[in-house]
């Protein structure tokens, strides 16, 4: 079974660019997130969707962030401008069931650097 | 969501048994306990799950005392390649009627040592 697929892996910009990341979940998992992740923290929970729809987004920033997930299956993640506390581990994850689940499954993260 | 409090960092030796303890006082009633390892340069992983007594797999083993204020993840034998950050999450876990949400700490620093 092929996992979350993440791209870029790793990103540099200058503060004020826009960046964009892509996620793959695994297939048939409904329900997809985004997770900040700053070096020496744990994960923070940025939007989580259900299918398209979007369950969670509580702990995004509306007026530099913003995530589409077309079709129920791929996802963006996207920074407009980016600020240099940006600078993070992106991860992306999907759980196979339509409610709740705390077995994620996470993928490699993209690593963003803004200069 | 239950705050958790767990070490921030542990050393141990290869082969040794590794315990790591995480406390949350105030979990609730439909609360599950969850653990993830996560290595450097890669995403976290899911290790195991539990809501009371004990939780064994092929990784870990998880012991939750009656009163579920803490858990304890069981690491038989460690190796190098254990080296990793675990997290301990609390939430409800229900199932097709709410949405699981992770909250993730600063999870503990394991150094695995030859």
């Amino acid at each position: 079974e092929a996992g979350v697929a993440q791209s870029p892996r790793y990103k540099i910009i200058e503060k004020r660019q826009s960046v964009a990341f892509w996620c793959n979940p695994i297939s048939g998992h409904a329900t997809l997130y985004w997770y900040q992740q700053i070096l020496g923290q744990g994960p923070k929970l940025l939007i989580q969707f259900q299918n398209n729809g979007v369950v969670d987004d509580s702990q995004l920033p509306k007026d530099r962030f913003s995530a589409e997930r077309l079709k129920g299956v791929d996802s963006t993640l996207k920074i407009q401008p980016a600020k240099l506390e940006d600078s993070a581990v992106y991860l992306c994850a999907s759980s196979p069931l339509a409610g709740s689940s705390y077995e994620q499954y996470f993928g490699p993260g993209t690593r963003l650097t803004v200069t | 969501l239950a705050k958790t409090t767990q070490p921030i960092s542990m050393d141990s030796y290869e082969g040794q048994e590794v315990n790591i303890t995480c406390s949350h006082n105030n979990i609730a009633t439909n609360d599950y306990i969850t653990w993830y390892q996560q290595f450097p340069s890669q995403g976290p992983r899911f290790i195991i799950q539990g809501y009371k007594t004990k939780v064994t797999n092929e990784v870990a083993s998880l012991f939750i005392p009656a009163d579920r204020k803490s858990s304890t993840l069981s690491l038989p034998r460690v190796s190098l390649s254990d080296t990793a950050v675990y997290y301990c999450l609390v939430g409800d876990d229900a199932g097709g009627t709410s949405y699981g949400k992770l909250t993730f700490g600063q999870g503990t620093i394991l150094t695995v040592h030859p």
